[in-house]
This record gives structure tokens, sequence and C-alpha cells, in this order.
């Protein structure tokens, strides 16, 4: 099993629809969980921070945690082309000294 | 700093030459990471440190990959005897204490081994 998985996409959305990513992960210990987006040629940029289980949102993203079930998710609501980018879910391992391990990332595409 | 800066942004080298690679994080955290992304890749994780002290060297690709940090803020990857397959773009993160508080990158490094 990997440490931290997401499904690679593409995943393509038609503009103003939600787009949902999912992520998983091994170390049942882990309490801190960030989603970051990546756009081509650039660097990950942080876009949510979560860790306590339930729903936390700001503004057209809501990042959803379960801890128990080792999942975390993030939905972005009215999807624009602008959002069109690879998504990083990230997680820090509290049992492995607290290095913070990243998904391979899922492609969205917001289609106009 | 304001943020994260890494040093140089581009680097071409011949294989077989050692190449350092600088990683200067936000003044005031005491994490600083470092990940490896190749070409349509994910980020790799290499080495992390928590002040001077690197917990976890688990990353490193092979014995030609080491790093320091020094002072508890400016971090050096260095890379022997370079290969080919070490070009990729190398990216440094800080965050302000290690176990989970949220982690900025720099523009990332972009090394090609010719």
């Amino acid at each position: 099993q990997k440490e931290v998985e997401q499904n690679s996409g593409p995943l393509s959305v038609p503009e103003g629809a939600i787009a949902s990513l999912n992520c998983t992960y091994s170390d049942r210990g882990s309490q801190s969980f960030f989603w970051y987006r990546q756009y081509s040629g650039k660097s990950p940029e942080l876009i949510m921070s979560i860790y306590s289980n339930g729903d936390k949102e700001d503004g057209r993203f809501t990042a959803q945690l379960n801890k128990a079930s080792q999942y975390v998710s993030l939905l972005i609501r009215d999807s624009q082309p602008s959002d069109s980018a690879t998504y990083l879910c990230a997680v820090n391992f509290y049992n492995q000294g607290g290095k913070l391990i990243f998904g391979q990332g899922t492609e969205l595409s917001v289609k106009p | 700093g304001a943020g994260v800066s890494q040093s140089p942004s581009n680097k071409v080298t011949e294989k077989g030459k050692d190449v350092e690679l600088r990683c200067d994080p936000i003044s005031g955290h005491t994490a600083l990471y470092w990940y490896r992304q190749s070409l349509g890749q994910g980020l790799e994780f290499l080495i992390y440190f928590q002040g001077n002290s690197a917990p976890d060297k688990s990353g490193l690709p092979s014995d030609r990959f080491s790093a320091e940090r020094t002072g508890g803020s400016v971090s050096t990857l260095t890379i022997q005897r370079t290969q080919q397959e070490d070009s990729a773009v190398y990216l440094c993160a800080s965050s302000l204490e290690p176990g989970g508080t949220e982690a900025f990158f720099g523009q990332g490094t972009r090394l090609t081994v010719v």
C-alpha cells in the first residue's frame, strides 16, 4: 500500500460543477492533512489544511476528513477553468517522525 | 525572508559533475523538507530537517545524495557524480514547526544533467 494514495485522473468536470478529489493514507496516527494545487511548471501552492474530523470550508473549497477511515477529500464548488491543475494531498506522518508525504496528485480539468 | 528561496533556478551540468542546490527557508521556520519531482510525476520525499538535524534520510536515492542545514536556516542538497536520471525539479519547503504545521514551497531548482 502506498503511504498516500490519490486517483491520478484526469478528472474532467464542466464549468460550474462540483469537483471531488479523494485521498487515502496509511498512517493511522497522522494528525495533519493538507491540499496543494500545482499548475504546470509551477511549485505546489497550499490551499487547505485540516486537522479534525469533519468538514472545513474556505470559499469554494471544502476539505473533509475521516480519520477512522483514513480518508481525506477536497470538494471544489462552482468549478472554474482556472481551477484546472494537479491537486496534491499531503499527510504528516506522525508515526514516522513527522515527515510530510505527498500523493501522486489528481489532474483536474474544468471544461468551459 | 518573505518566502522560501531556492537557488539556482536552473542548473545544467555535465554527467559526473557535482552540484549544490540551496534552500533559504522562511525566517523562523524550524522544519525544512526536500523533494524531487520528475517530469509528470508526484513529489518524491528526499529528506527533512528539524532544526539542524535530519530525523529521516530514508528518501535519499543513493549515497551520491547528501544534505545539510546549518544555523537552523539555510540548507544545501549536494548531488555527487551526477547521472542523467538525476534530472528533475528539486523542491524545498519549510514549516514553522515539524509535526504538522503548514509547509510552503520555494520555486524549485530545475536540474538537467547532460
